[in-house]
């Protein structure tokens, strides 16, 4: 069964700063994962999606990376914004399957 | 384009009772999912739907009912609602192509409670 797990779970950097953010899921026969951002009382939004013959991603100031072999992507996000601040979640579908299985996220405050 | 639209927004039921939360897309998605998400679980997956007509159980299908008529819409009923089901509540869709799946679209939530 794909297990998927976000480190760390929580975040809080100052402005400016570039970080990164971890996601590691157990089933490595995934053919894409997708990154979103959650805002308070909202619901998700896509950033990136990454298909399994891909290695990155970009979007601005975002870059996905996906190692399949060890089963890990990180998403980095450049100059960090107060705007940036939101619960940042990773998703990978279930074998080949259409149901994704989602990491519990990883919440985001960015301090100005 | 609205994308995946949800409704209601909020809703308070009582215990026992039943309602059907709505959800519409205008992508022309084949695929529609709904999820439930509770603090500190995740998200987990009620019912998906591969085309009108054609539906399957997720991950936590028990208390729960869907129909797909249309390619646009996908109710999720609730029959005698009790406190477990107490959660906010997600509408998906995503379009299947050769290869593998876009990616998955959301709509705002539903924020229910059952007292």
């Amino acid at each position: 069964k794909q297990e998927v797990t976000q480190i760390p779970a929580a975040l809080s950097v100052p402005e400016g700063e570039n970080l990164v953010l971890n996601c590691s899921f157990t089933d490595s026969a995934i053919y894409n994962l997708q990154w979103f951002r959650q805002d308070p009382g909202k619901g998700l939004t896509s950033l990136l999606l990454i298909q399994s013959s891909q290695r990155e991603q970009t979007s601005g100031r975002l870059n996905a990376s996906l190692d399949k072999s060890s089963g890990r992507s990180t998403l980095y996000i450049a100059a960090s914004q107060p705007g940036d601040s939101a619960t940042y979640l990773c998703a990978v579908p279930e074998g080949g399957s259409e149901k994704l299985v989602f990491g519990k996220g990883t919440k985001l405050t960015v301090n100005p | 384009n609205a994308g995946v639209t949800q409704t209601p927004k909020f809703r308070i039921l009582k215990i026992g009772q039943s309602m059907t939360l709505q959800c519409a897309q205008d992508m022309n998605h084949n695929y529609m999912y709904w999820y439930r998400q509770d603090p500190g679980m995740g998200l987990k997956l009620i019912y998906y739907s591969v085309g009108a007509g054609i539906t399957d159980k997720g991950e936590v299908p028990n208390g729960y009912n869907v129909s797909r008529s249309t390619t646009e819409d996908f109710p999720l009923r609730l029959e005698l609602a009790a406190p477990s089901q107490t959660s906010v509540y997600f509408c998906a869709s995503s379009y299947w192509r050769t290869g593998g799946f876009d990616e998955q679209y959301f709509g705002p939530g539903t924020r229910l409670t059952v007292t």
